[in-house]
């Protein structure tokens, strides 16, 4: 089946300009995450949606990030007046949301963003 | 501190040889542990879950050891298509925390 899609594969962009990252989860899944993977840098965690249940934002590094995901389903990661330092691969990933702390998240193919 | 500390590596060795290298990771109230694989300019994916009681697959092997906080992969009989980043990851509830991964390159 389909995996984890996400789009734009590559984004550049000029600083201080608004971009949105878009994910598409495996279907079905009902938990989505987004994680930020900087040169030379582990994955870090941004941002978590459970259902309908209020995201965990607290990865998420300056007001100028949000994400929403509309209908269960898609998500968007926002990142308004960008900087240098925001430039980076963004991965989404989703899993079933069923099977507790051992499941496994699958990673889409990331965007890879970088700010002139 | 960082959550999950990892030696960067690189480890560079021949066909067929073993390799093993590990992780340590700081908060003891970690809930599970995984092993995930990451090749140039792609997305991770799951090589193995960590179990306390350590677990097998195939020409990999993978050590938890909760009391000392330190997770240990060994990979056996090095093929050419080892080469890669092994990420070592830690859950806590749903959130995962990567290291910054070890490098294994196999040479022919």
């Amino acid at each position: 089946g389909a995996g984890v899609s996400q789009s734009p594969s590559n984004k550049v962009t000029e600083k201080g300009k608004d971009v949105e990252l878009r994910c598409d989860p495996i279907s079905g899944h009902t938990a989505l995450y987004w994680y930020r993977q900087s040169l030379g840098q582990g994955l870090e965690f941004l941002i978590y949606f459970q259902g309908n249940s209020a995201p965990d934002k607290s990865g998420l590094p300056s007001d100028r990030f949000s994400a929403e995901r509309t209908g269960g389903s898609v998500s968007t990661l926002t990142i308004q007046r960008t900087q240098q330092e925001d430039s980076a691969v963004y991965l989404c990933a989703s899993s079933t949301g069923l099977a507790g702390p051992w499941e496994t998240q699958y990673f889409g193919p990331g965007t890879r963003l970088l700010v002139l | 501190r960082k959550e999950v500390e990892q030696d960067p590596g690189p480890f560079n060795v021949p066909e067929g040889a073993t390799v093993a290298f590990n992780c340590t990771y700081s908060n003891s109230a970690s809930q599970s542990f995984f092993w995930y694989r990451q090749d140039c300019r792609k997305e991770p994916k799951l090589l193995m879950s960590v179990y306390s009681s350590g677990n097998e697959d195939g020409r990999f092997t993978a050590q938890l050891n909760r009391a000392s906080q330190y997770i240990s992969l060994l990979i056996r009989d090095s093929k050419l298509s080892d080469s890669a980043t092994y990420l070592c990851v830690v859950n806590m509830r749903y959130k995962l925390s990567f290291g910054a991964g070890t490098t294994v390159t196999v040479r022919a």
